[in-house]
């Protein structure tokens, strides 16, 4: 597609599920990110793939989250046992290479509540 | 650890003014620095990119500096328009990941 794609728009879920977050990054994009904005928060970086391998999952906050990419392309985000604090919009963003010169660019977010 | 400082965090401005964003980072280390827009209840829109040899870029209205040494960066926007309300990100990247800013709220009104 013409840019980066996540599914769903919305969810809504209740305490204790887990929930699956997809991005679809542009074609022929190596860098992906994960990021989440909670409410009148900045943006807290989660996760970057470069490829298929996480060189940097510093940004996880616990270990209910995981993140994994295949064939270079499409990534998920998996939030096990959902609290309520991990309602956010969880954003996919990708580049050409995480270097010098190449813009990011955002999807439109998964917007994620726990209840 | 870079931190990013955007002032002010809202402004407020008639049309047809013309106005400065103001971001600072504290570790001058960066390869790029990026200027975003969000929409309520949107994603981020690339406005600009400023590679860290560079010291200004330009698209249409918009003009965004870049002073490593100082850790500054601004982003200039001319003649502004009620569509130019939203908020404005910036983001440095010296690593793998863009380090954000909490964004200034600009409203601008007709």
């Amino acid at each position: 597609g013409a840019g980066v794609s996540q599914s769903p728009s919305n969810k809504v879920t209740e305490k204790g599920k887990d929930v699956e977050l997809r991005c679809d990054p542009i074609s022929g994009h190596t860098a992906l990110y994960w990021y989440r904005q909670s409410l009148g928060q900045g943006l807290e970086f989660l996760i970057y793939f470069q490829g298929n391998s996480a060189p940097d999952k510093s940004g996880l906050p616990s270990d209910r989250f995981s993140a994994e990419r295949t064939g270079g392309s499409v990534s998920t985000l998996t939030i096990q046992r959902t609290q309520q604090e991990d309602s956010a919009v969880y954003l996919c963003a990708s580049s050409l290479a995480a270097t010098a010169g190449n813009t990011i660019y955002f999807g439109e977010g998964s917007w994620l509540t726990v209840v | 650890k870079q931190e990013v400082t955007q002032i002010p965090a809202a402004l407020s401005v008639p049309e047809g003014e013309n106005l400065v964003l103001n971001c600072s980072f504290t570790d001058s280390a960066i390869y790029n620095l990026q200027w975003f827009r969000q929409d309520p209840g949107k994603g981020l829109t690339s406005l600009l990119l400023i590679q860290s040899s560079q010291r200004e870029q330009t698209s249409g209205r918009l003009n965004a500096s870049l002073d490593k040494s100082s850790g500054r960066s601004t982003l200039y926007i001319a003649a502004s328009q009620p569509g130019d309300s939203a908020t404005y990100l910036c983001a440095c990247q010296a690593g793998t990941a863009l380090i954000f800013g909490k964004g200034t709220t600009l409203s601008v009104s007709s």
